[in-house]
């Protein structure tokens, strides 16, 4: 079945450290990816999207994300995280003409 | 800049009873959709609509229904609550297109005692 995965249910990190999540999608065609963050108690927020053009996309709050064809893979990268990045962090796919798709998420806490 | 907005913010409800949310979109937003993200799970599609018609069908409840009205807003509408509809319910919008980027609503907690 077509799917998002997402490579770790829950990662601690210290602040300052490198921050990266892993995304994986099973879709052969063209899909539009996105990366959203739900912080404690709100709702979904869009960090960065990827339709086509530079791999790298930068997005939010120091975010980025690489979009490799060739691994399915669009994995969320920030240099040094904060305490306030402790949220849960999903990737999502929207394959051409469909719905998205989310994967599990990703529950960031980030130790002050 | 508008947002979507959804109502209410939380509710209560006993099991068996019925519940209505509703879904706002952003000004000249055609699509909706709606999402429930159960207790430490992902966001799972439910249904959308464009141009008040059924555009897609996920994981919905026959329980559950919706429709879009002509002002574009939407409404789902959920009976015979049980316990396990206990969740967080998102609405998003966006413009027509399989490329457009979807908002986000801060979405209704629906809590089924």
């Amino acid at each position: 079945a077509q799917s998002v995965s997402q490579h770790n249910h829950h990662v601690i990190l210290s602040e300052a450290a490198s921050l990266e999540l892993g995304c994986n999608y099973s879709y052969g065609g063209t899909v539009n990816l996105f990366w959203y963050v739900q912080y404690p108690g709100q709702h979904l927020q869009l960090l960065l999207k990827y339709f086509s053009g530079d791999p790298l996309v930068k997005g939010i709050k120091g975010f980025e994300a690489e979009f490799i064809k060739s691994k399915f893979s669009f994995n969320l990268r920030k240099p040094s995280v904060q305490w306030s990045d402790t949220a849960e962090y999903f990737c999502a796919a929207r394959p051409y003409g469909q719905n998205f798709v989310f994967g599990p998420g990703t529950r960031l806490s980030v130790l002050p | 800049a508008a947002g979507v907005i959804q109502s209410p913010r939380h509710l209560i409800k006993e099991k068996r009873e019925t519940a209505t949310l509703k879904c706002y979109p952003i000004p000249r937003h055609d699509t909706v959709y709606w999402y429930q993200q159960g207790p430490g799970q992902d966001p799972q599609f439910l249904i959308s609509f464009y141009e008040k018609m059924q555009s897609d069908k996920g994981s919905i409840p026959d329980r559950f229904s919706a429709q879009q009205f002509s002002d574009y807003h939407s409404e789902l509408n959920m009976s015979s609550l049980e316990l396990g509809d206990s969740a967080l319910y998102f609405c998003a919008s966006s413009t027509s297109g399989s490329y457009n980027e979807q908002f986000f609503g801060p979405g209704t907690r629906l809590t089924v005692l």
